[in-house]
């Protein structure tokens, strides 16, 4: 068990342009979450995955924020057209849903920062 | 509207005596709360949970208290450590919701002194 891997760890990208983060959870983890934390908060919501399943996005997620996870595996996140707002630390959680807690595990996250 | 409040930014405590960092909640479909811990550069890593039918759950050297009337809940760190020294989030979720969200609250910075 490796843990949550996310990539790229960092990325620098100009205001205008995609980028695209990726996800790998816990092998066995059904569910995958993407939080968005800024500097002096606690990490927010984004949305949310069950299996291959995209069940819930807050209203965080503009419409140039788009999610998939194709096989129920890994997930990414693009962000079309950055904005200097965007610059955060994109953090990536997955949980099993069987147990009956609800305990996420969290990846290190990737810092974006939009010049 | 901050539902999960974490009301002191940082705390200092002395290395060997006890940390207690404080987290305040408005939502009473709360039904089960945690406690991330963060270093630099690193994700937040879960450190210890409570559902709302108990009022105390310990492991090792973190307990944490939970008073549902006050809508209040604490962690408690005995002895303090240097590699405590992190920020600390308090976070809860609805038990009946399906999708397991947890709201955050702004995270308190806990400083070891040697």
């Amino acid at each position: 068990d490796t843990g949550v891997s996310q990539d790229p760890r960092h990325k620098i990208t100009k205001r205008g342009q995609n980028v695209t983060f990726r996800c790998d959870p816990i092998s066995e983890h059904n569910r995958l979450y993407w939080y968005r934390q800024t500097l002096g908060q606690g990490p927010e919501f984004l949305t949310y995955f069950q299996n291959e399943a995209q069940l819930e996005k807050s209203r965080l997620l503009s419409d140039r924020f788009s999610a998939e996870r194709p096989k129920g595996s890994f997930s990414t996140l693009e962000i079309q057209r950055t904005e200097q707002g965007d610059s955060a630390m994109y953090l990536c959680a997955s949980s099993f849903s069987g147990t009956g807690l609800h305990e996420q595990y969290f990846g290190p996250g990737t810092r974006l920062t939009v010049t | 509207d901050q539902q999960v409040k974490q009301n002191s930014p940082s705390l200092s405590v002395q290395e060997g005596r006890i940390s207690i960092l404080n987290c305040d909640y408005t939502n009473s479909m709360f039904d089960y709360f945690l406690w991330y811990k963060k270093y630099p550069a690193e994700g937040p890593t879960f450190l210890i949970s409570i559902s709302s039918i108990k009022d105390k759950n310990e492991d090792g050297r973190f307990t944490v208290f939970l008073n549902k009337s006050a809508k209040h809940l604490s962690l408690h760190i005995v002895p303090s450590q240097p590699g405590d020294s992190a920020v600390y989030f308090c976070a809860a979720s609805e038990g009946r919701r399906r999708d397991d969200k947890i709201i955050f609250g702004k995270g308190t910075r806990l400083h070891i002194l040697p």
